[in-house]
């Protein structure tokens, strides 16, 4: 029953350089979402998929592009990272209900140099 | 930008009390949302409530929701020492295409 899972869980980057955070839900859900957490923010929407094949911006979408690349999988790309997106990273799923409770990973903890 | 906002940003309580912590939001919603996030983890589920209910009970948390003052609270009683973590509201405001809007979170620490 591993839920949403989310790696790397640790990660360190020099500014300029790229990664791929990567997530994957096994609960069957349609729609998938990540978040940046920063002290004192929250939680803001970066960007979101409602079903396969769809992506959509959230609130915070610059400097990061994001892939649908199956049903289960949805990961977040920054192409150049920057010490603004020091972050914790949150990836959650939720199935099409007219509940909407969302389900999240543990987190990627980034920070970038 | 933020839909919901906890109040207060931080509370200690002594274990055995009951923990009240309060929302307000600002657009007409669907539902309401409760999550906890304890240190270093992820946020979890812990209650829903609907725009038209006023009071939902989930063993020992009592949630209410009043549309008027768009405004929630989250009752905790019988704190444990286990209760400390961060709790957040969560609003699936209408029209929102699926997405939820967190506040900031209220971080609740309970003294043993």
């Amino acid at each position: 029953n591993a839920g949403v899972t989310q790696t790397p869980k640790f990660q360190v980057l020099k500014t300029g350089q790229s990664m791929t955070l990567q997530c994957a839900q096994d609960m069957n859900h349609n729609s998938m979402y990540w978040y940046r957490q920063d002290p004192g923010m929250g939680l803001r929407l970066i960007y979101y998929s409602a079903s396969e094949g769809t992506t959509d911006k959230g609130e915070v979408p610059n400097g990061y592009n994001v892939s649908r690349l199956n049903k289960r999988e949805f990961s977040l790309r920054l192409e150049s990272a920057a010490p603004s997106q020091t972050s914790v990273y949150f990836c959650a799923s939720k199935v099409t209900d007219r509940r909407n409770i969302q389900y999240f990973g543990a987190g990627t903890r980034l920070s970038v140099l | 930008s933020q839909q919901g906002e906890e109040d207060p940003q931080a509370l200690s309580i002594q274990e055995g009390e009951n923990a009240t912590m309060n929302c307000s939001y600002k657009t007409s919603i669907n539902n309401l949302q409760w999550y906890r996030q304890n240190s270093g983890r992820g946020l979890v589920h812990l209650i829903l409530i609907r725009s038209n209910e006023r009071e939902k009970h989930s063993g020992r948390l009592r949630v209410t929701l009043d549309t008027s003052k768009k405004s929630s609270s989250l009752l905790i009683t019988a704190s444990r020492a286990a209760d400390t973590a961060s709790y957040f509201c969560a609003t699936d405001a209408t029209g929102a295409n699926s997405k939820l809007t967190f506040g900031k979170g209220i971080t609740l620490s309970v003294r043993p």
